[in-house]
């Protein structure tokens, strides 16, 4: 069936570090999409990502649509980064957006 | 994008109690989804909610116990009923103003607790 994986699920990082979070998908996509839970759960567009790379500040995403798989890049991480990230997927065939599992990240000073 | 509201935005309920969450958009949307997410969980759709249409529900999910109402393209409403504390979740209400990138956007959400 389709499926969103997410890795790794917690990542614990030091104030002003880098990190990678990677989104498998198991078939062809009509869109996908990364969103930031905040600790107060509300869910922040980060990017429309179904093919290519986009950078937004220090946040920026590449999608690998033939490859299935997508990455978030985080660089010079702060505490304001902390929280839930999550890849959300439309695969293709009219099928609802489908939420993987997330990566919890928490950015310490 | 616009601007997406719910109400209430938290709520403690007594089992066997109903609540309904208000999903109020700034335009007019053709859809509507409304998502529970369990404590340390993701995201599940509950429902696709269009104007002038029953609601669809996902596996999983009956119109008895999450009653939907969209009486317009801007307004939606989604009813707990009957609640136990296996209800206690947050529940957002998204919408996707372009169908053509199917971008969705999610309200504040609605963080319920049954005691």
């Amino acid at each position: 069936g389709i499926q969103v994986e997410q890795s790794p699920p917690d990542l614990i990082l030091q104030e002003g570090a880098n990190s990678t979070l990677r989104c498998n998908f198991s078939d062809s996509v009509n869109n996908l999409q990364w969103f930031h839970q905040n600790p107060w759960g509300q869910l922040i567009n980060l990017f429309y990502i179904p093919s290519g790379t986009k950078q937004n500040g220090r946040l920026s995403a590449t999608t690998v649509a033939t490859e299935r798989y997508s990455l978030l890049y985080i660089s010079s991480s702060q505490t304001t980064d902390s929280g839930v990230y999550f890849c959300a997927v439309l695969f293709s065939g009219n099928t609802p957006l489908v939420f993987g599992k997330g990566t919890r990240l928490s950015v310490i000073a | 994008s616009a601007v997406i509201s719910q109400k209430p935005s938290r709520d403690i309920c007594q089992r066997g109690t109903s609540l309904t969450i208000q999903c109020q958009v700034d335009s007019q949307v053709t859809m509507m989804f409304w998502y529970r997410q369990q404590p340390g969980q993701s995201l599940t759709l509950i429902a696709t909610a269009n104007q002038g249409s029953e609601a669809t529900y996902e596996s999983g999910f009956v119109i008895d116990k999450f009653p939907i109402s969209r009486p317009n393209l801007t307004f939606s409403t989604l009813t707990v009923s009957n609640m136990s504390p296996e209800d206690s979740s947050i529940y957002l209400c998204s919408v996707d103003f372009n169908g053509v990138t199917d971008t969705q956007y999610f309200g504040p959400g609605t963080r319920l607790t049954v005691l």
